[in-house]
C-alpha cells in the first residue's frame, strides 16, 4: 500500500529556532494536513491544504506557521520561532478526494523543543 | 466547540474477548465517523467508518454500531487478538471541515 513519508523522524531543536518537518503525500492525493499529537493527549488538526492553498487550520496555527508544496511531491510544515509548547509528534497526511475519505497518515516527526 | 469525547481511558482484555469502546458527540451536522488504530511509533490508521445513514457496520471481526438519537457510537471488536493491542481513536468529521478526535482508547489484549 502507498505510504506517506516523514523526514525527520525526530528533530531536537532549541526554544526560538525554525524547523522545518517534510512530508511527501501519497503520488495521486490532492489534499494534505498537518495534525499534531502532544504526549498523551488526543491528535490535534493544524491545517489543510488544497490546489496549493490552505484550505482550513486551527486556532493552534498562528502566524509562527506556515506551510508550503514547493515542488510536486513534498508538502512542509515550518514553524518560524520554536516555543517549549510546540512539543509534539507532528503527523502529515494526505487523501485522495477530501477530509471524508480515507485519510493516509505518514509515521510522524517527533519535535523536542529545547 | 466541536467534540469527541471517548471512553474509556485504558482497557484491558483477554485473549479472545470482546472490546468495546465509547463515543459521543455533540454536533448534530457531523457526517462521518471513522476510527483509527495506532500502534507504537506509526501514524493513526483509517480501521472502519461508518455513516450516520446506518446503524452498524461490519468489516471482518471490528464492528462500529452507531445510535444518532443519543450522539453515540462504539467500535466492537470480537474475538480480540494481542496483535489488537493499539491505540483506537474515534473521530467525527461534518463534510468539509476538519477531524475531530477523541483522546484515545490504549487496548492491550492478554494473551
Amino acid at each position: 500500500e502507498p505510504e506517506v513519508t516523514q523526514t525527520p523522524s525526530h528533530q531536537v531543536t532549541q526554544m526560538g529556532q525554525e524547523v522545518i518537518l517534510r512530508c511527501v503525500p501519497i503520488s495521486n492525493h490532492l489534499y494534505f494536513y498537518w495534525y499534531r499529537q502532544i504526549l498523551g493527549q488526543k491528535v490535534e488538526f493544524l491545517v489543510s491544504f488544497y490546489n496549493n492553498e490552505i484550505s482550513e487550520k486551527s486556532e493552534i496555527f498562528d502566524d509562527q506557521f506556515s506551510v508550503e508544496r514547493p515542488d510536486g511531491s513534498n508538502f512542509t510544515l515550518k514553524i518560524r520561532s520554536t516555543k517549549l509548547e510546540d512539543s509534539a509528534m507532528y503527523f502529515c497526511a494526505s487523501s485522495l478526494q477530501g477530509m471524508d475519505e480515507k485519510l493516509f497518515f505518514g509515521s510522524g516527526t517527533q519535535l523536542s523543543v529545547l | 466547540q466541536q467534540q469527541v469525547k471517548q471512553s474509556p481511558q485504558s482497557l484491558i482484555v483477554q485473549k479472545g474477548g470482546i472490546s468495546i469502546i465509547n463515543c459521543a458527540y455533540e454536533n448534530t451536522a457531523f457526517d462521518y465517523f471513522p476510527w483509527y488504530q495506532q500502534f507504537p511509533g506509526k501514524g493513526p490508521a483509517l480501521l472502519i467508518a461508518i455513516r450516520p445513514d446506518v446503524s452498524e457496520k461490519k468489516e471482518g471481526r471490528f464492528t462500529i454500531s452507531f445510535n444518532k438519537s443519543a450522539k453515540q457510537f462504539s467500535l466492537h471488536i470480537m474475538d480480540s487478538q494481542p496483535g489488537d493491542s493499539a491505540t483506537y481513536f474515534c473521530a467525527a468529521l461534518h463534510s468539509g471541515y476538519a477531524l475531530n478526535f477523541g483522546k484515545g482508547t490504549s487496548l492491550l489484549v492478554t494473551p
